[in-house]
């Protein structure tokens, strides 16, 4: 397996754009999940989804971001409009069972200027 | 409520040394625990993890950790380091399968650098 996949790797956006940030979990994985990882605070959960369904979103900062999954080998997460304090390293990774070992993609880089 | 506390933010060794990452957790429940390394730009790969079984955990890269209840500790060891093993490591704790708060999280620590000295 290709392991989780992330798209693009890196994203340098202007103040107020709209931004997507892509994931293909790994086959056969039932849980999908997306963090955020900055020098100030860390990697912090943003979202989980457990059969494409969110199962907790309580770590979403804002309204502006928002996160799908149409179908199990798809997410997308959205930053609308996005801000300088969102520049960050956005992660997603996947799982067979929960608490199981996550397998983590190589990040999305995103700078907001 | 679930935490991890890893007691050095930095640490520095010799190639050739011992290295000792250390962590402490707090579950209420049995934990499922895990090590992390994450090298520079790079993405979180899983070096070992402990889910009830030997309390002496190996991992990849000649790591291991050894799951001590008493001290409710879950400490990174290797007996020689290598140049290629600087990077940041994070400590990990979810609840326990039986856990009624299962939420599926994981909770990180802060992490650690390791660097290592020629």
């Amino acid at each position: 397996d290709a392991g989780v996949i992330q798209s693009p790797r890196h994203e340098v956006t202007e103040m107020g754009q709209e931004v997507t940030l892509r994931c293909k979990p790994i086959s056969g994985h039932d849980y999908l999940f997306w963090y955020r990882q900055t020098m100030m605070r860390g990697l912090e959960l943003l979202i989980y989804f457990n059969n494409n369904v969110p199962i907790d979103d309580s770590g979403m900062p804002e309204d502006r971001f928002s996160a799908k999954m149409p179908n199990a080998s798809f997410s997308t997460l959205k930053i609308q409009p996005s801000e300088p304090r969102d520049s960050a390293v956005y992660f997603c990774a996947s799982s067979f069972v929960v608490q199981e070992t996550q397998y983590f993609g190589p990040g999305t880089r995103l700078l907001v200027l | 409520a679930q935490s991890v506390t890893q007691l050095d933010s930095h640490v520095s060794v010799s190639e050739g040394t011992p290295v000792l990452l250390r962590c402490n957790y707090s579950s209420s429940y049995s934990p499922s625990l895990f090590w992390y390394v994450q090298h520079p730009n790079k993405g979180l790969q899983l070096l070992l993890k402990y889910t009830s079984a030997a309390t002496l955990v190996k991992g990849i890269n000649g790591f291991e950790a050894e799951f001590k209840k008493s001290e409710t500790s879950f400490h990174l060891t290797k007996p020689s380091a290598h140049m290629s093993d600087a990077a940041e490591y994070f400590c990990v704790v979810s609840d326990g399968v039986l856990a009624r708060s299962n939420t599926g999280k994981l909770i990180f620590g802060q992490g650690t650098t390791l660097q290592v000295k020629p």
